[in-house]
């Protein structure tokens, strides 16, 4: 069963402070992470992909990978209540160039 | 230019009617994806369309459920006999090629249908 597991929260960050999202995945053969940003009542925009082992930054938004661990994060810095969402983490299925695994997501509030 | 369009946005209806969602993806996009989303619950594939390949049907949960794509660009979920644990956020996706793990190609997703079964 392939599987992928975030917190399901609310994760509440005061205004300013870092975010940190996480993700675990069940198949070692993953090779593309994405996450996923998805405001309510509305449909997901992709944010960030990552491929490698490491940080990959963009701007407030970094994303880490670690292979070995099974484990993918997102960092926002300086947290704006603009960005409170649910943050979906999705994988690709290894052996499919086109099917994707998500997280049930972590709901984010950032006070002010 | 236009995104992903769904219609309905909001469909409610009694068990064991038929239902219809609509989905108009990106023009030019090849691939299209239907998706179910239901509260605390990841997103549940359902089916893919890639061109005038053979669909993916392989996350569609029971033979009620089914999916056409015409001329490679509107889609149709048909749900017949509805039951109550049908009620979800039913997103469609779509994307220039389909390639799902690259970032060229990334999903662009509608706003969804949210159908409650009575």
């Amino acid at each position: 069963q392939k599987e992928v597991e975030q917190n399901s929260g609310p994760l509440s960050v005061p205004e300013g402070a870092i975010a940190s999202l996480n993700c675990t995945y069940s198949d070692r053969g993953s090779q593309s992470f994405f996450w996923y940003r998805q405001y309510s009542g509305k449909s997901p925009e992709l944010i960030m992909f990552i491929y490698s082992n490491g940080d990959k930054e963009d701007g407030r938004f970094t994303a880490q990978l670690n292979k070995a661990s099974q484990y993918v994060s997102l960092l926002i810095r300086d947290s704006q209540p603009s960005d409170s969402a649910t943050y979906l983490c999705a994988v690709n299925f290894y052996g499919s160039n086109y099917q994707l695994i998500w997280g049930a997501g972590t709901k984010l509030i950032i006070k002010p | 230019g236009a995104g992903v369009s769904q219609s309905p946005s909001n469909k409610v209806t009694e068990k064991g009617k038929d239902v219809e969602l609509r989905c108009d993806p990106i023009s030019g996009h090849t691939a299209l994806y239907w998706y179910r989303q239901s509260l605390g619950q990841g997103l549940e594939f359902l089916i893919y369309f890639q061109g005038n390949s053979a669909p993916d049907k392989s996350g569609l949960p029971s033979d009620r459920f089914s999916a056409e794509r015409t001329g490679g660009s509107v889609s149709t979920l048909t749900i017949q006999r509805t039951q109550q644990e049908d009620s979800a956020v039913y997103l469609c996706a779509s994307s220039s090629s389909g390639q799902a793990s690259s970032y060229n190609s990334p999903l662009h997703f509608g706003n969804g249908t949210r159908l409650t079964v009575t």
